[in-house]
């Protein structure tokens, strides 16, 4: 399948640094999306990258994909409280699969 | 506009009961997904509807588990004779169209102990 694999599983940082996230797939995609997903909510989508595209910028977000390695990246830089969620990636062709996503707590 | 709607919020059921579980798509969107998570864990994807067609069932766990999609709209998700393990958060999902370029639109979820 296209499902994603987010890596680390966790990962706690203090509020102002910057948090990186990466995602490895398997198979040949056209785009790869980031989601959010906070406590005992539904996800919300971030970010979206084609394959044609390398990097892309939403706000606070900078995104990667390397589609010769199979991976992307999403780094959130000058982290805040309200960050702490879990994210996940979905590589996409026709359908969504996601991974087990990344954990991630930001201590004020 | 109104989001995706899901309900019940939560469902406490018997085991070996049956359960509904409903999503109401946003106005427009033509696809319609579900997803199962259990707790701590990533999404496993059930089944999918374009308009009220579900071309891949594959994914449902068993043969207890039926979804169905009427008006291109409202979509039901029944659970028959349930089972502890069927425990998890069920997520309903629609886009625009079945396209990839079209995000996902998340509900709530419905959280679903059975007991």
């Amino acid at each position: 399948s296209q499902q994603g694999e987010e890596d680390p599983q966790a990962l706690s940082i203090q509020e102002g640094e910057n948090a990186t996230m990466n995602c490895s797939y398997k198979t040949s995609i056209n785009n790869l999306q980031w989601y959010r997903q906070n406590s005992g909510r539904g996800l919300v989508h971030l970010i979206l990258i084609r394959s044609n595209e390398r990097e892309k910028h939403s706000g606070r977000l900078r995104v990667t994909l390397d589609t010769s390695k199979k991976s992307s990246s999403l780094l959130i830089t000058a982290s805040r409280a309200a960050d702490t969620a879990s994210y996940f990636c979905a590589p996409t062709g026709n359908q969504f699969y996601f991974g087990t996503g990344t954990s991630l707590t930001v201590i004020p | 506009g109104a989001g995706v709607s899901q309900s019940p919020s939560n469902k406490v059921t018997e085991k070996g009961k049956d359960v509904e579980l409903r999503c109401d798509p946003i106005s427009g969107h033509t696809a319609l997904y579900w997803y199962r998570q259990s707790l701590g864990q990533g999404l496993e994807f059930l089944i999918y509807f374009q308009g009220n067609s579900a071309p891949d069932k594959s994914g449902l766990p068993s043969d207890r588990f039926s979804a169905e999609r009427t008006g291109g709209s409202v979509s039901t998700l029944t659970i028959q004779r349930t089972q502890q393990e069927d425990s998890a958060v069920y997520l309903c999902a629609s886009s625009l169209d079945l396209g990839e370029y079209s995000p996902l639109h998340f509900g709530n979820g419905t959280r679903l102990t059975v007991t």
